[in-house]
């Protein structure tokens, strides 16, 4: 995909590796999001940017450390992660945080924590 | 608190058939509603949004219903093809916030 990329696509980790998912997006959007995806449950929100401030955070554990160093990058720092946070990490964009803006998402990072 | 379902997990149908899901929520009221197509291994897609106000919207062989007072909307894929066996997942919006249902799985058979 060229709209959202994100990387790696697949990460394997051990409870006391730390580790960064990247996510780029080509589309000039302003808002980008992070989702977590698990087996057979919903999308879950965890952070929101809009121009690179913050303005969410879905109560995420703090061992889930997110980034936006500009419009176009997003990272989300992985630390002394459980089990229970493997998951399908979704990156995602909008225009704007506006009402009903389309989210554009990136293909996902599929994490595995030993 | 809020509750998101989707009528159930897959759904398999034969080509040329309507494929219709549910979507149904409680303690709720959501400013729109869209329909999101997800692949395997692939993030969501962007399908159709329709609005509070909105009783029915189309986009070729998809349709959307929205109905505030049942709680429900309604996707509907008409003629379905092979090419349309995926998971399909709502997805309700007040502002910039959406909050997923956990998406049925639609085969459509040859």
């Amino acid at each position: 995909e060229t709209g959202v990329t994100q990387t790696p696509r697949h990460l394997v980790m051990g409870m006391t590796n730390k580790k960064s998912l990247k996510c780029e997006q080509h589309l000039g959007h302003n808002a980008m999001y992070w989702y977590k995806q698990s087996a057979k449950k919903p999308l879950e929100l965890m952070f929101v940017y809009s121009l690179e401030e913050r303005v969410e955070n879905n109560s995420v554990p703090s061992r889930f450390s997110p980034e936006c160093p500009n419009s176009s990058h997003l990272f989300l720092h992985l630390h002394t992660l459980q089990p229970e946070d493997s998951a399908l990490y979704l990156c995602a964009s909008s225009q704007e945080t506006g009402e009903a803006d389309t989210q554009y998402f990136g293909p996902g990072t599929r994490l595995t924590v030993l | 608190s809020q509750k998101i379902e989707q009528n159930s997990e897959a759904l398999n149908i034969q080509e040329g058939k309507t494929a219709t899901l549910t979507c149904n929520y409680t303690n709720y009221s959501p400013a729109y509603l869209q329909w999101y197509r997800q692949d395997p291994g692939r993030g969501p897609v962007f399908l159709l949004l329709i609005r509070e106000n909105e009783k029915e919207k189309r986009k070729e062989r998809l349709k959307v219903t929205f109905d505030t007072t049942l709680k429900q909307s309604l996707f509907h894929i008409t003629a379905s093809q092979p090419a349309d066996s995926a998971t399909y997942l709502c997805a309700l919006g007040d502002d910039y916030k959406l909050s997923f249902g956990a998406g049925t799985t639609v085969t459509v058979r040859a």
